[in-house]
């Protein structure tokens, strides 16, 4: 199948600092890519859609000033966590579903902690 | 709005026994994919099957299967000859055939293979 990277795969920061995290489509164009929250013990929850070349579509709840996407490429979206606060550790997934397909690939996750 | 209902939040069996996981489904739409993912402890999303709606036959992958009821909107999971390494959170996915949709997850249910 096809593989999606992520990096880093963990990340400590301060709080007000803020962190990148890169989701990569390594063997095919990612069309759209999806980025995920998921708290211990709970299910994913979808943050944002992101298609390439334009703005991402973000969820209900979800500050889309502080988490910014870019998905300037067919292989690369980014989120960028703005002004981290503690309550933003979390774990943060990426998937991402080529054109003319249904699957959504996943990347490995990345844990943020803010300190 | 789609509602995915994953009823069991933890399971057990034994190793080499067979385990099923419940879950169900609300929509209104008629063309769509529902999945089921396994996340291990390294919580690298890992698709284990899926089942396309129009289809009536249920999906079989190796000792992994499905009962899919399209009227009941039921759409379970059969563990066969339960191996330690199947211990993981099991999630229930759908998506919508028609846009550029993303997944709709249910809380997961956490197995528990035992020796």
């Amino acid at each position: 199948g096809a593989v999606v990277s992520q990096h880093p795969s963990w990340v400590i920061c301060k709080s007000g600092t803020s962190v990148k995290i890169e989701c990569r489509s390594l063997d095919f164009q990612a069309t759209t890519m999806f980025w995920y929250r998921q708290f211990p013990k709970q299910s994913l929850m979808l943050m944002a859609t992101s298609n390439e070349g334009s703005k991402a579509t973000y969820e209900q709840g979800v500050e889309k000033d502080k988490f910014l996407i870019n998905h300037a490429s067919l292989t690369l979206s980014t989120l960028t966590v703005t002004s981290a606060h503690p309550e933003d550790s979390s774990f943060y997934i990426c998937s991402a579903r080529g054109d003319l397909t249904y699957e959504q690939y996943f990347g490995p996750g990345t844990r943020l902690t803010v300190t | 709005a789609q509602t995915v209902t994953q009823s069991q939040p933890e399971m057990s069996v034994q190793e080499a026994e067979t385990v099923t996981l419940s879950c169900t489904y609300d929509t209104s739409e008629n063309n769509y994919y529902l999945f089921w993912y396994k996340q291990p402890p390294s919580r690298q999303m890992i698709l284990v099957i899926r089942q396309e709606a129009y289809k009536q036959q249920n999906a079989t992958e190796n000792r992994f299967s499905v009962n899919f009821q399209k009227a009941a909107k039921s759409f379970s999971l059969k563990i066969s000859d339960s191996q330690l390494g199947d211990t993981a959170m099991y999630f229930c996915a759908f998506m919508k055939k028609t846009g550029n949709t993303p997944l709709v997850f249910g809380k997961g249910t956490r197995l528990s293979v035992i020796a």
